[in-house]
């Protein structure tokens, strides 16, 4: 079945780099893309960004311009978020989220990784 | 960029029908999806399209659209719905953009 496996939680220092790996699998990687997302503790969902796993084009939140970065690696059907400059606020789950499709305008996240913890703390 | 605005908090006794309500200038353009999110658990979609559900999301969950408002309604609460929501949809200044509301905290009295 369609599944996001996301790797696992990781505490960090501020001002260094994290990448969270997203492996897919169940379905054809290169037709869905991925989006990531977002939770502070407590807090609500803030969307970040997608990649096309299929060409590698990008975009992301105007704020998260030039924190992140989005790739993919089509061999093992993984898509990595990388996230630099981290401060105490980047302390988060970060999820992973395949767009499905859909026939009307819109957009919906129908299977979702489990969340990776990352903790930014001195 | 847009924004979906979302009531904090509402609550429901069980068995009875709740009405959750996103607003927002992208649901002219966009249709919503909607999210429930139990503690410790990802997101999981219940309604998305015009009122369209993923296998395994019970019936009593629908969704509508009127202008700039989504609705995400459960009839007959059950306790299991306890949860978090969260609505969707694509930034209307910038469709390669999405956005997500605030949330809603549903309580099952």
């Amino acid at each position: 079945q369609v599944h996001l496996l996301q790797s696992g939680a990781e505490v960090k220092k501020p001002g260094a780099s994290i990448k969270v790996s997203c492996k897919a699998s169940g379905y054809s990687f290169t037709e869905y893309y991925i989006h990531w997302a977002r939770q502070a503790p407590g807090q609500g969902l803030e969307w970040m960004g997608w990649i096309n796993p299929d060409t590698g084009s990008t975009k992301s939140k105007q704020k998260f311009q030039g924190k992140v970065s989005m790739t993919r690696d089509t061999s093992i059907n993984t898509i990595y978020m990388e996230l630099n400059r981290l401060i105490y606020d980047d302390t988060a789950i970060y999820y992973c989220a395949r767009v499905m499709r859909m026939s009307v305008a819109g957009i919906a996240f129908d299977m979702w990784g489990q969340g990776t913890m990352v903790t930014v703390s001195s | 960029s847009s924004e979906l605005t979302q009531d904090p908090v509402v609550s429901v006794a069980l068995g009875q029908t709740i009405r959750i309500t996103c607003q927002g200038d992208s649901l002219r353009n966009y249709y919503a999806s909607w999210y429930q999110q139990k503690p410790g658990q990802p997101p999981t979609l219940v309604i998305y399209g015009r009122n369209d559900r993923p296998s395994g999301i019970p019936d009593r969950f629908s969704g509508s659209n009127s202008g700039n408002t989504a609705s995400l309604t459960i009839t007959g609460a059950q306790a299991e719905d306890e949860a978090d929501y969260y609505c969707s949809s694509r930034d209307t200044s910038d469709n390669h953009l999405a956005l997500f509301g605030g949330g809603t905290k549903v309580t099952v009295l």
